[in-house]
This record gives structure tokens, C-alpha cells and sequence, in this order.
């Protein structure tokens, strides 16, 4: 079945300092791809998304491009703040509109 | 008011007893889900329904059942709770405007069950 996988954290960084988070998924056909966020205490909120090949998501700083030949969807932060700290998701929407989700990245950013 | 509201926020039940949690919704979607959040596990998909007589199952059904009572309600029930459901459900609500697959989901604030 349709899948993803995402990096195991806590992933631990300094403020200012460069993020990476790695998202591979597997699925049939051409899903769509996202990016969640959950703050402390609270549910998921959208914080980026791409739709086919090729497409850079981008919102408050993150990126992520949508690499069909990779399967992946990374992503990237040129500079973290303390306030980044949260737990990532990256996901996937299916051809049956199945929302899928990975296991999570918790980040931790230190002043 | 939230978008998406889950009832009841935190609840505890024992082994055996049948517990339903609610999910109602403002945003006038046709898509609704349920979720459950374990630690290292990311979200699991129990159910989804994308119209009053259109429910399906997810990766994790065995155990619970769901009700789409109209398009702005969606209910999840543990018939007999065990304490591997303790866990945080969340529900969360998609559009289906133009049959796409790249709207985005919105979530409730979620419901934290303990089944002792």
C-alpha cells in the first residue's frame, strides 16, 4: 500500500541554523504531498504542499520540492527559530483521496 | 469557535466499556477522517467518509466503528475499549471541490483517551 516514511528524531539544532527533515513515500500514480506541523497541545495545521513533479512548496521560511524520481519531498529551513520547535508530518493524498502521514519529526530548536 | 470540534477532549473508561467520541465540523466539507495519534507512530488512519452513505475503512478499523450522522458530523466508537486504544484520536475534515487531490486537511484539536 501507499506509505511514508519519514526521518526518526528528535532532530536537535541551534537557532539559525540550517534544517533538514528527509520524507520518501511510496505510492501509485501522482499523489499529492504535504507538509503538517503540530504545535504543543494542538491538532495539525497545514504548512506546505506540492501537487505534481517539480513543485516547490514554500511557507514561513520552509521549502520542499516534490522529486518524483527520488520519491522524496525533504524539508528545508535556511535559518530555524525557537518557535519551529514542533513536531512535523509529512503526508501524502492518494488516488482514493486517502490522506497518509508519516511517523513524524519532532524538532527542538535551543536558543 | 473552532472549524472542527472534537467532544469530549480528554476522557478515561475502563476495559470493556463502549466510549463515542464526536467530531462536528462549520467548514461545509464533504471529506471527514479519523485518526489516532502513538507516540513514534505518526497517524494512523481508522476511518474516512467522504458523504453520508460513503464510509470506508483505513489501515487500523479492527476495533471501532464510525457514523456520519450528516455532512457536518462524523463519530467514532470503541464497542468494547482495550487499553492498546488508549491513544490521541484526531478528526480532521478535507474538501472535495473540484474532485482534487491537493486541498488541504483541517484538524481538531483532538481527544486524548485513556482506556484503563
Amino acid at each position: 500500500g501507499n506509505s511514508v516514511t519519514q526521518m526518526e528524531g528528535p532532530v536537535t539544532l541551534s537557532e539559525e541554523a540550517f534544517l533538514t527533515i528527509n520524507c520518501t513515500y511510496t505510492a501509485t500514480g501522482y499523489p499529492s504531498l504535504f507538509w503538517y506541523v503540530q504545535y504543543p497541545g494542538e491538532g495539525l495545521q497545514l504548512l506546505l504542499k506540492a501537487t505534481k513533479a517539480d513543485d516547490k512548496g514554500s511557507n514561513k521560511g520552509f521549502e520542499a520540492t516534490y522529486r518524483k524520481e527520488t520519491t522524496s519531498f525533504h524539508l528545508e529551513k535556511g535559518s530555524v527559530q525557537v518557535s519551529d520547535s514542533a513536531v512535523y508530518f509529512c503526508a501524502l493524498m492518494d488516488s482514493s483521496y486517502k490522506l497518509i502521514f508519516g511517523s513524524g519529526t519532532r524538532l527542538l530548536v535551543r536558543p | 469557535d473552532a472549524d472542527v470540534t472534537q467532544t469530549p477532549r480528554n476522557r478515561i473508561t475502563k476495559t470493556g466499556k463502549r466510549i463515542m467520541l464526536e467530531c462536528s465540523q462549520t467548514k461545509g466539507h464533504d471529506r471527514m477522517y479519523w485518526y489516532r495519534q502513538d507516540p513514534g507512530l505518526g497517524l494512523r488512519l481508522i476511518y474516512y467518509s467522504f458523504d453520508v452513505k460513503d464510509i470506508n475503512k483505513g489501515e487500523i478499523s479492527d476495533g471501532y466503528s464510525v457514523s456520519r450522522q450528516a455532512q457536518a458530523k462524523f463519530s467514532l466508537s470503541l464497542e468494547s475499549a482495550i487499553p492498546n486504544q488508549t491513544a490521541l484520536y484526531f478528526c480532521a475534515t478535507s474538501p472535495a471541490a473540484g474532485g482534487g487531490r491537493n486541498t488541504e486537511a483541517f484538524f481538531g484539536q483532538g481527544t486524548r483517551l485513556t482506556v484503563v
